[in-house]
């Protein structure tokens, strides 16, 4: 089985800038979600889609990021304009459904830095 | 208060030895323990999913849920330095509920 699949791995930019990562997720998991991990802590949930409606994203910085899954699959998060404080590891998770039973896959994210 | 508390280390002992990880949590609606392996510039990997208290063991590992008392702890038998990692517990209440996670214990085995 294939894993979450993120994209890209790595990305520098200046503040202000915008930026965008990509994520795939195992196939069939209709759970998604996003998360931030700022260097030192936990990872802390951006937003959970379930197939292509959202969830939860009451800890999405609304006024800077934005994120879609459309067709239930693909997921994008963007950051305009970038902070300082952003820059950490954004990590994708998908999860084949909200039962006990089920954990999370995570794939290895994209770490960006803004300078 | 936050939610998950967790010492973050680090942490580094003799390989061979016992390791004990510990969280505590403040929301006694969380039902669904877990605990994450994190490599250095890796995604979180899933070792042990529990479900309410009680000990669930896979192979060298042991996680523990005490929830009278709020406690997670994860033991890890005859550590190795393979074992050298971040360990994240994580919790949640269930169905749609969002997965809260501790900040993390660096952990070092020394050969």
């Amino acid at each position: 089985e294939a894993g979450v699949a993120q994209s890209p791995r790595y990305k520098i930019i200046e503040k202000r800038q915008s930026v965008a990562f990509w994520c795939n997720p195992i196939s069939g998991h209709a759970t998604l979600y996003w998360y931030q991990q700022i260097l030192g802590q936990g990872p802390k949930l951006l937003i959970q889609f379930q197939n292509n409606g959202v969830v939860d994203d009451s800890q999405l910085p609304k006024d800077r990021f934005s994120a879609e899954r459309l067709k239930g699959v693909d997921s994008t998060l963007k950051i305009q304009p970038a902070k300082l404080e952003d820059s950490a590891v954004y990590l994708c998770a998908s999860r084949l459904g909200t039962g006990s039973n089920y954990g999370y896959t995570f794939g290895s994210g994209t770490r960006l830095t803004v300078v | 208060q936050k939610e998950v508390e967790q010492d973050p280390g680090p942490l580094s002992v003799p390989e061979g030895a016992i390791v004990s990880l510990n969280c505590t949590y403040s929301n006694s609606a969380f039902q669904y323990f877990m605990w994450y392996r994190q490599y250095s510039r890796k995604g979180p990997e899933l070792l042990m999913y529990t479900y309410s208290s009680g000990n669930k063991e896979d192979g060298r590992f042991t996680a523990q849920v005490d929830k009278s008392s709020k406690y997670i702890s994860l033991f890890i038998r005859d550590s190795q330095p393979s074992d050298s990692a971040t360990y994240l517990c994580a919790t949640f209440s269930g169905g749609y509920q969002k997965v809260t996670f501790g900040t993390g214990t660096k952990l070092q085995v020394i050969p």
